[in-house]
């Protein structure tokens, strides 16, 4: 069965800082990779994804993340984090298109 | 819609009563998730729909939850006899195709169901 593991379960930065959050998947074929964002009190909100291409995908307010097949890993960052980034992020794999494969979540503070 | 919309946004049910939750998609996306978000981070896959059919329902726990998606009317998540355990936020979310690659699924906002 698919998993999807991110590591860094609680992440509390700086402002200015930067930030890595690692998402590694266990599955062997072809995936498609999203990360998401829910902020306090909102809904999931789609940040980067990739398919094909460039493993290197930029994604919204300053967001990206670099696809290594050969680690099973597609890691988020951001060079420098604002208060705002203040959120739950959630790494996502599907490798039928079908359902989604969550991981279990980085709460990211971030103090002013 | 231009967005997933999601009713009740909360939900209270004794245990042993009915619940049920539902879930309009982006206008022109044909499928269809529901998700169960326990202790605030894990989500669960329950069930897509692919129009009014079931596409996958190898998460739906076979007993109490049932779900429907009927021409021209919100999807529905029903659960009978509702338990403790499953007090969680239920989301639901849509794409336009399920077989292409990258396809985005739009979350709406959740129902969040407390069983007490």
């Amino acid at each position: 069965a698919q998993s999807v593991s991110q590591h860094n379960h609680h992440v509390i930065l700086s402002e200015a800082a930067s930030l890595e959050l690692g998402c590694n998947y266990s599955y062997g074929g072809t995936v498609n990779l999203f990360w998401y964002v829910q902020y306090p009190g909102q809904h999931l909100q789609l940040l980067l994804k990739y398919f094909s291409g460039d493993p290197l995908v930029k994604g919204i307010k300053g967001f990206e993340a670099e696809f290594i097949k050969s680690k099973f890993s597609f890691n988020l960052r951001k060079p420098s984090v604002q208060w705002s980034d203040t959120a739950e992020y959630f790494c996502a794999v599907t490798h039928t298109g079908n359902q989604f494969y969550f991981g279990t979540g980085t709460s990211l503070t971030v103090i002013p | 819609g231009e967005e997933v919309a999601q009713t009740p946004k909360h939900l209270v049910r004794g245990e042993g009563q009915k619940a049920k939750l539902y879930c309009a998609p982006i206008k022109g996306h044909s499928y269809v998730f529901w998700y169960q978000q326990v202790l605030k981070n894990e989500f669960k896959f329950l069930i897509s729909f692919q129009n009014e059919n079931v596409f996958d329902e190898t998460g739906m726990p076979k007993e109490r939850f049932s779900a429907k998606c009927l021409p021209n009317s919100p999807c529905s998540l029903e659960i009978q006899a509702t338990k403790l355990e499953d007090s969680a936020v239920y989301f639901c979310a849509s794409s336009q195709w399920q077989g292409a690659r990258g396809e985005t699924q739009y979350f709406g906002p959740g129902t969040r169901l407390l069983v007490l």
